[in-house]
């Protein structure tokens, strides 16, 4: 598997809860807790949002959020502001080789 | 705690670049150091990754048998030496470091430099 799907675009109104999908397989995302989320401005350098899953790292708000069930991850943005606007990318562990698989990349638009 | 990556520039195809990325308040070694790349437009791609303090060395599929990954513990930096380059190496390469040290997992990556852009171009 050359990346994780995600879905192109994503949108929503300030204040309104978005979720963000990220497939993979069972080698990857499904066989694994090791799901991390990234949020990227253009022109800037990805930003750890989720790792663990679960976890967030200290200074990001906890309007991100993380989950997974079979083999799609997802992350949920709660009560969507304007600054969240940017490509968000989903990465998991894989069991084979490459040891990273990155997703496809969301681009979340703030209408 | 950062890293910056040096190194990048214009190449013609075939031709060879070495990419640095340099640690600064952490051992380099210590973590299971690893390149990212995304390409003008695209998405984030692994490109290597140091394993167990650099006994052992990953390569993404497209990379591999032409880079080169190596740990310098005096410049405390690791090295991605990057030969008979391609249009499609084309990219910002991202120099990560993960979130815990030595991790058997892959938890995510809490620390990235502001990348460095290689270009190749006849």
């Amino acid at each position: 598997q050359s990346a994780l799907t995600q879905p192109r675009s994503v949108s929503g109104s300030p204040g309104q809860s978005v979720t963000l999908s990220c497939t993979g397989t069972s080698t990857d995302v499904g066989g694994y807790d090791y799901v991390s989320w990234y949020q990227q401005i253009p022109g800037k350098a990805p930003r750890l949002l989720i790792f663990d899953l679960t976890q967030r790292p200290s200074g990001v708000p906890d309007r991100f959020s993380g989950s997974k069930s079979g083999d799609t991850a997802s992350l949920t943005i709660s009560g969507l502001q304007v600054e969240d606007e940017a490509d968000y990318y989903c990465c998991s562990y894989s069991g084979i080789r490459p040891f990273d698989i990155f997703g496809t990349g969301t681009k979340v638009t703030v209408l | 705690v950062q890293v910056v990556e040096s190194g990048g520039g214009l190449v013609k195809p075939g031709g060879s670049l070495r990419l640095s990325c340099s640690a600064s308040g952490f051992t380099s070694r210590d973590y299971h150091m690893t390149w990212v790349r995304q390409a003008p437009g695209q998405g984030l791609e692994f490109v290597s990754t140091m394993i167990n303090g650099g006994a052992s060395f990953y390569y993404a599929a497209s990379v591999g048998g032409r880079f080169t990954l190596s740990v310098d513990d005096a410049e405390n930096s690791i090295h991605l030496q990057m030969n008979s380059l391609r249009g499609e190496d084309t990219a910002m390469y991202y120099c990560a470091r993960p979130v815990f040290s030595n991790q058997a997992g892959r938890s995510g990556f809490d620390v990235w430099g502001q990348g460095t852009m290689v270009t190749v171009s006849s």
